[in-house]
């Protein structure tokens, strides 16, 4: 069974320039997350879907990240523009439902911005 | 609010030596607790996980007690190998399922033959 995948690996961009992020998530689990993980810290939540609605966003900089979950199954993370302070591992997870006790991490998207 | 604070890092053992990575944790209620592992180059995996005061995880050697009346849930293993060698996060969850992971800032653990 595939696990969580996630693309690009990495990316290098210039700041105030766009970039995105995708997730496609264990085939039948609902609850997709998008974590922020900072060098030598551990990973903090930016939002979680159920299904196509995101249930929990409350740590997401509006300003200038969006996500969407159209049909409930990939997902995909803007930044628009991107700070010098984004440089971060962006990691997508995925659960059966928001109640089961496993998340399923993908490897991560390492983002550089220069 | 709540938050895990871990033993920091880098930790480096030799092979077959006993592995203790400490744990505490601030909660308003009775979190479930985890531990997850990343090994290089994966993603973060679930190693094991205790839902209530006094249980325990178990896992590939590794154990866990969740112990409320020090709000620590300790990470051990009695003899550990090379493989091992990876990052460790413990985390907490207040709802008892995914929804609201908290992590600690993660333990790189090295095991030299």
């Amino acid at each position: 069974e595939a696990g969580v995948v996630q693309s690009p690996r990495y990316k290098i961009i210039e700041k105030k320039q766009p970039v995105a992020f995708w997730c496609n998530p264990i085939s039948g689990h609902n609850t997709l997350y998008w974590y922020l993980q900072n060098l030598g810290q551990g990973p903090e939540l930016l939002i979680r879907y159920e299904n196509e609605e995101a249930v929990d966003d409350s740590q997401l900089p509006k300003d200038r990240f969006s996500a969407e979950r159209l049909k409930g199954v990939d997902s995909t993370l803007k930044i628009q523009p991107a700070e010098l302070g984004d440089s971060a591992v962006y990691l997508c997870a995925s659960s059966l439902d928001g109640m089961n006790t496993e998340a399923f991490f993908g490897q991560g998207t390492r983002l550089t911005v220069v | 609010g709540n938050s895990v604070t871990q033993m920091e890092g880098p930790v480096t053992l030799s092979e077959e030596a006993f592995l203790t990575i400490n744990c505490t944790y601030t909660a308003t209620g009775y979190p479930s607790l985890f531990w997850y592992v990343q090994y290089p180059g994966e993603g973060l995996q679930l190693l094991l996980k205790a839902t209530k005061a006094d249980d325990k995880g178990s896992n590939k050697g590794f154990e866990a007690t969740y112990r409320k009346e020090t709000t620590s849930f300790h990470l051990e293993k009695g003899s550990v190998q090379v493989s091992d060698s990876a990052v460790y996060f413990c985390a907490l969850s207040d709802f008892g399922g995914a929804q609201k992971l908290v992590f600690g800032q993660g333990t790189r653990l090295t095991i030299n033959p």
